[in-house]
């Protein structure tokens, strides 16, 4: 089945100790990104990667980090996480179709920083 | 400055009636747009998309419009089920815009209920 998966669905940690959000497609493609989710701000994008080892900012890149070694998967990181980085937080994979990216999201990692 | 709009937090909507869901959007490099559903627990699922070179889009019960000239674009849901109640995102895109060629702007959603 193709799909996009987020480990952990769930996570409460506290301010400063660092985590990882993996993600992995088995679609193949070459453009993934992460998104986060808050009420009244809808989704924005933290980071992009449009191939193996190409990464780019979105608009709220600040506090975290990605890397793509593998074109599969695209882990998000937060090094020091703080009570802000409390969110709902999307990976997704794109099929390009020429004209526009339509993008898979994965099912969310529900993370509260304490 | 948010560049895609839904201003329009929720929409209730009976059963069997029709549902219309409106975006605006501010920037005329855009040239494709999306809406997206999204159901609680569950990621954005794909919904209909249209070129900017269209105004009109068909899929099933789905219908997406876009006037360009007055930068607004609407899902229409005909006929609404209770099943369509979720969350629906609409999102741009500027396709030929440099390295995030395909980076997709999404507006905060409007909450779509429909009762039965």
């Amino acid at each position: 089945e193709a799909q996009v998966t987020q480990n952990p669905r769930y996570l409460i940690t506290v301010t400063g100790k660092k985590l990882t959000v993996t993600c992995s497609q088995n679609m193949n493609h070459e453009y993934m990104s992460w998104y986060r989710q808050d009420p009244g701000l809808g989704l924005r994008q933290i980071y992009y990667s449009m191939n193996v080892e190409v990464t780019d900012k979105g608009d709220v890149p600040e506090g975290y980090k990605v890397s793509r070694k593998e074109k599969r998967n695209f882990p998000l990181i937060l090094e020091s996480p703080s009570p802000n980085q409390t969110s709902l937080y999307f990976c997704a994979s794109s099929l390009w179709r020429g004209s526009y990216n339509e993008q898979f999201f994965g099912p969310g990692t529900r993370l509260t920083v304490l | 400055d948010q560049q895609v709009k839904q201003n329009s937090p929720s929409l209730s909507v009976q059963e069997g009636r029709i549902s219309i869901l409106n975006c605006d959007y501010t920037n005329s490099m855009f040239d494709y747009f999306l809406w997206y559903k999204k159901y609680p627990a569950e990621g954005p699922t794909f919904l209909i998309s249209i070129s900017s070179i269209k105004d009109k889009n068909e899929d099933g019960r789905f219908t997406v419009f876009l006037n360009k000239s007055a930068k607004h674009l609407s899902l229409h849901i005909v006929p609404s089920q209770p099943g369509d109640s979720a969350v629906y995102f609409c999102a741009a895109s500027r396709t030929s815009y440099g390295g995030s060629q395909g980076n997709l702007i999404f507006g905060k959603g409007t909450k779509l209920s429909v009762k039965p």
